[in-house]
């Protein structure tokens, strides 16, 4: 099992690009999450999905958005980058057990200059 | 919402000593009380987690505790080694199955040998 996978691993963008990160899970986990990590910050709930189908916003959404068309597969959207957003972005997934672990991706570490 | 708090941001200790890592949490209807460890580069992982209605929980040289009256859990880590240098984070959910992680800052954890 490859686990939770990102895609790109590293990206430069321009201010006013668009550009999709793309997660994908292999393990049937119903709950998919995208966070960003800043320095001094922790880790900030951007957006979350508790099935194939379903989004909802979390602590910090502006300025993103996202798709899970398919159960394994949660897209980050952003539309117009602003160096605000220039971070390091987790992906992560969890199932519907008690234990409720959830299971990080590797990381995109995006610049926006 | 809920907000976490999470001291000290560093901790420097020589190898074989204790280390204790503090978090307070805001919402009372939080029950489940997650800890992450990052590495240098590397994804958050779960190293253990706690139960509101359990007090104390260990695995081998690691325990977590947790007051809910007070609204504080902490991070012991015994007999630490060179290994354990990472970055910590304390995580608080009010569990639904879905975990609507909220986390600390973290914690820089040095270990010298």
């Amino acid at each position: 099992n490859a686990g939770v996978t990102q895609t790109p691993k590293f990206r430069v963008l321009k201010t006013g690009q668009s550009m999709t990160l793309l997660c994908a899970q292999d393990m049937n986990h119903e709950y998919m999450y995208w966070y960003r990590q800043d320095p001094g910050m922790g880790l900030r709930l951007i957006h979350y999905s508790v099935g194939e189908g379903t989004t909802a916003k979390g602590e910090v959404p502006d300025g993103y958005n996202v798709s899970r068309l398919k159960k394994q597969n949660f897209l980050l959207g952003l539309e117009s980058a602003a160096p605000s957003q220039t971070s390091v972005y987790f992906c992560a997934s969890s199932s519907t057990g008690v234990k409720g672990e959830q299971y990080f991706g590797p990381g995109t570490r995006l610049t926006v200059t | 919402g809920e907000n976490v708090e999470q001291h000290p941001s560093t901790l420097s200790v020589q190898e074989g000593d204790s280390a204790v890592i503090k978090c307070t949490y805001s919402d009372s209807a939080s029950n489940y009380f997650p800890w992450y460890k990052q590495e240098l580069g590397k994804r958050p992982q779960l190293i253990i987690d706690i139960r509101s209605n359990v007090g104390e929980k260990k695995d081998q040289r690691i325990a977590v505790t947790l007051n809910k009256t007070a609204k504080h859990f902490s991070l012991h880590i015994t007999e630490t080694q060179p290994e354990d240098s990472a970055v910590y984070f304390c995580a608080a959910s009010s569990n639904t199955g879905f975990q609507k992680l909220v986390f600390g800052t973290g914690t820089r954890l040095l270990v010298s040998p």
